[in-house]
Parts: structure tokens; C-alpha cells; sequence
């Protein structure tokens, strides 16, 4: 069974950029979309963005101007940047995997999601 | 963009049914998601593409949908039930993620 991991900086100063890598394991990056989501108490789940293994990328237009989302088949990785954060931007990231279903977008696997705090 | 409207509470006794609802004028066109999260972990899949229940899932977790309103129903409430459950669907174009501001279930 897929498992997922966050791993990356807790801190994060104002106007630096976040950057965090998902660890994937039980399972290959190939053949599927993979994603970022972060939770906050003010915005509850908010959808950052997703990556197929081939390098094709989406993101949430609110956040497409500062988001760039990586993949490196080689390490079974894909990371996340977030440029110039602000205190808007303290929240918990998860990364996930979006379900190999045709015509659907949803997601299956979830690592256990890391904190990110931008203070203010 | 759009929103998806979930009512902020629902509290119900155990071995009652709790219905959370999921709303938006979007949901015609689109499948609509179930996550539930209990404190401290991840969302879990509970419902998939309406109705649909992922392995796993008990079989008293059920999703259906009338109009522009989709409904998760638990029946049988247990105490294990306690988390917070959001819905999730996609914009128009099908690409693009939105998430309900999710439900608070109380088991009382």
C-alpha cells in the first residue's frame, strides 16, 4: 500500500519560500497525478495543486503566481515551492495522491501532513 | 471559482442517522467527494464519485444526491464517527479542486 511523507522546514520567514518534498513508498510515482493540499483554521482545506509523473502541472489559480510544483522519478519524489509566504500561508500541507479514475479527480492516499508556520 | 456550502455542525445520538449536506451550482456536472478527519490526521476517503464507497469503508457510510445537493448520510452513528467530514469536487472544467468548508459531527 502507498504511503505518503512530508518532509521540510516548520519555519518559515516572511517573503522566503516554502519548500517541501512528499516522500512516496509501497508504490512507483509513474501512472498517476500527485498533489499538494494545505488545512488552516481560517481557510479550512485548500487545494494547491497537482503533478502527473510526466511533469504536467495544475494549480490553484489563487495561488498559481507563487506556486511551482516539481517531480523527480528517480528519488520517487515531488516537492512543493511557495514563493514570498506571508502569515497567510501558516497551515498544515499534506501531500496526496489523486485517484487513478477516469473523469475524476479525488484523492486516495495521504501522507500525515507537516506544519508550516510563517510568523508575522 | 465556486464554493461548496456544508453546514458548519451536526450532532446526533448513537445508533441515530447523521446527514451532512454538500451544495453548489456546480454539482450537476461534477462527481462530489467524502473526506472524513478525525483530530490530528488526514482526511480519509469515505465516498467517491457520489456515492460510491471506497474498500475498507463501512458499509454504513452512503452517498447520494438530489439536484444541486449531495448528502452523506452515517447510519447507526458510533462514537468512532466523531471528525470532521468535507466534501470536494472540481470547477467546470473538471481540473481544478474545491473543498466544502466542512462539517463539525458531534456524537452526543
Amino acid at each position: 500500500q502507498v504511503q505518503l511523507r512530508e518532509s521540510g522546514p516548520g519555519l518559515v520567514k516572511p517573503s522566503e519560500t516554502l519548500s517541501l518534498t512528499c516522500s512516496v513508498s509501497g508504490g512507483s510515482l509513474s501512472s498517476y497525478y500527485w498533489s499538494w493540499i494545505r488545512q488552516s483554521p481560517a481557510k479550512g482545506l485548500e487545494w494547491i495543486g497537482y503533478i502527473h509523473y510526466s511533469g504536467n502541472t495544475n494549480y490553484n489559480p489563487s495561488l498559481k503566481s507563487r506556486v511551482t510544483i516539481s517531480v523527480d522519478t528517480s528519488k520517487n519524489v515531488f516537492s512543493l515551492n511557495l514563493i514570498d509566504v506571508t502569515a497567510a500561508d501558516t497551515a498544515t500541507y499534506f501531500c496526496a495522491r489523486v485517484a487513478e479514475d477516469t473523469w475524476s479527480l479525488y484523492f486516495d492516499a495521504w501522507g500525515q501532513g507537516t506544519l508550516v508556520t510563517v510568523p508575522s | 471559482s465556486y464554493e461548496l456550502t456544508q453546514s458548519p455542525s451536526v450532532s446526533v445520538s448513537p445508533g441515530q442517522a447523521a446527514r451532512i449536506t454538500c451544495s453548489a451550482d456546480i454539482l450537476p456536472k461534477q462527481y462530489t467527494y467524502w473526506y472524513q478527519q478525525k483530530s490530528g490526521q488526514a482526511p480519509l476517503l469515505v465516498i467517491y464519485k457520489d456515492s460510491q464507497r471506497p474498500s475498507g469503508i463501512p458499509e454504513r457510510f452512503s452517498g447520494s444526491r438530489s439536484g444541486t445537493t449531495v448528502t452523506l448520510t452515517i447510519s447507526g452513528v458510533q462514537a468512532e464517527d466523531e471528525a470532521d467530514y468535507y466534501c470536494q469536487s472540481a470547477d467546470s472544467s473538471g481540473t481544478h479542486v474545491v473543498f466544502g468548508g466542512g462539517t463539525k459531527l458531534t456524537v452526543l
